[in-house]
């Protein structure tokens, strides 16, 4: 199975800040890449699919980049909505995999 | 709008079996494969399974095949997990979350809110 190494696990930032997140695969996955946001008792949100494309309805301060085996997560003018945990996942090879989460809270 | 709604968690004794269920609604169900996904407590991710948009076809995590039977009632918009000799390990939120193509991306564009299965003595 791939692996996904997201790093840092955790962060602490303050409105308005901009904040990037770093996902590494164990191997090539080319720009089968995507990143979703997690709140408790939420449904999970699907923000950026193919690395750098932003879902439907997305607002375009999260932008994703990257391919191969390393890619990133940025999200600028962070607002209180925005405080959550943040997963990467591979879709090139099977199964899925998910990197280990880099949850995001208030400084 | 897209929802996906899942329901029957609750609190098992290992080895014992419990269904959940995710309910679909605001899209055309039956065009659509559906994965379910869990989060062990203080854990990260894990794929649990998919199936087809036609039931056709259904693959599995590791650690459940032989013990949980995934399944669809298109009539019903709806998808089930059967989960089987249950584990400890098999403590989670369990997600279902709808894959965007055919044949299946092993993405998930849109998740429920979850269902929490204890597995507990």
């Amino acid at each position: 199975d791939i692996q996904m190494t997201q790093s840092p696990s955790s962060l602490s930032a303050s409105v308005g800040d901009r904040v990037t997140i770093t996902c590494r695969a164990s191997q090539d996955i080319s720009n089968y890449l995507a990143w979703f946001q997690l709140k408790p008792g939420r449904a999970p949100k699907s923000l950026i699919y193919a690395a750098s494309s932003l879902q439907f309805g997305v607002p375009s301060k999260f932008s994703g980049r990257g391919s191969g085996t390393d890619f990133t997560l940025t999200i600028s003018n962070l607002q209180p909505e925005d405080f959550a945990t943040y997963y990467c996942q591979q879709y090139d090879s099977y199964p899925p995999t998910f990197g280990g989460g880099t949850k995001v809270d208030l400084k | 709008q897209v929802q996906l709604v899942e329901s029957g968690g609750g609190v098992v004794q290992p080895g014992k079996s419990l269904r959940v269920s995710c309910a679909a609604s605001g899209f055309t169900f039956s065009n659509y494969a559906i994965h379910w996904v869990r989060q062990a407590p203080g854990k990260g991710l894990e794929w649990v399974a998919v199936i087809w948009h036609d039931g056709s076809t259904k693959y599995y995590t590791d650690s459940v095949k032989g013990r949980f039977i995934v399944s669809r009632d298109n009539s019903k918009n709806t998808v089930y997990l059967q989960m089987n000799s249950l584990r400890g390990e098999d403590t989670a939120v369990y997600y279902c979350a709808r894959d965007p193509q055919q044949p299946v991306l092993y993405f998930f564009d849109y998740w429920g809110q979850g269902t929490l299965v204890t597995v507990s003595s």
